[in-house]
């Protein structure tokens, strides 16, 4: 059974970059979507982007801040988010979408709280 | 970006009784291969969002068959025919054809 497991670090200063690592175990990484998706506190979802195979990269919204990347080798992949500000304080989880489900995500993580303060 | 507008925002429901929520969207959800990327999530208190239904109407294994998903276009419904309490959370669509955005979320209750 394939699971998702969120880590980084609880509170990122403003200005600084917010790092986020997703863990998959019980399967591979490989021939998924892997999507980050952040939950404000006000309960909306925002879509940030998702990366594939390692190669395949797309977080249209987020072209100037957002890099998102994949190992394959450890199984995992990572979310990084530059100039935070106290908008970006959400709930942020990794999700799994198979290839031509166009962002049905049939697996999420349990999310991790990031406030951004300083 | 396209926009998806659910209502209710808050659904008190009896028990027993059927509960629907509307999903629209400012364009078309069909995507050039004729396929339409609307899907269905449940976010039940404290839990990540579940998928309940994807590609409009297909619902995933393990889901009730109380709950099913129905529209085209622009206009998409989930209705749950007899509501249980387990059904106590909140209810977002999402489309996958343009980009993906979520709509605002309904809060299922019961009364």
């Amino acid at each position: 059974q394939v699971q998702l497991q969120e880590s980084g670090p609880g509170l990122v200063k403003p200005s600084e970059t917010l790092s986020l690592t997703c863990t998959v175990s019980g399967g591979s990484i490989t021939t998924y979507y892997w999507s980050w998706v952040r939950q404000f506190p006000g309960k909306g979802l925002e879509w940030i982007g998702y990366v594939y195979d390692s190669g395949t990269k797309y977080y249209p919204s987020f072209k100037n801040r957002a890099t998102i990347s994949a190992d394959t080798s450890k199984n995992l992949f990572s979310l990084r988010l530059s100039s935070v500000t106290a908008a970006d304080t959400a709930v942020y989880y990794c999700a799994r979408e198979r290839g031509g489900y166009f962002g049905a995500f049939d697996i999420w993580g349990q999310g991790t709280m990031v406030t951004v303060s300083s | 970006d396209v926009v998806l507008t659910q209502s209710p925002l808050s659904l008190p429901v009896t028990l027993g009784q059927p509960a629907s929520i509307s999903c629209r969207s400012s364009q078309s959800l069909v995507y050039s291969d004729g396929n339409t990327y609307l899907t269905w999530f449940q976010q039940r208190p404290g839990q990540s969002p579940r998928r309940l239904i994807y590609k409009v109407s297909n619902r995933d294994s393990g889901v009730p068959d109380r709950f099913s998903g129905s529209g085209s276009g622009t206009d998409f419904t989930l209705k749950i025919s007899r509501v249980e309490a387990e059904d106590v959370g909140v209810y977002y669509c999402m489309q996958g054809t343009h980009w993906y955005t979520f709509g605002q979320g309904t809060k299922l209750e019961i009364k």
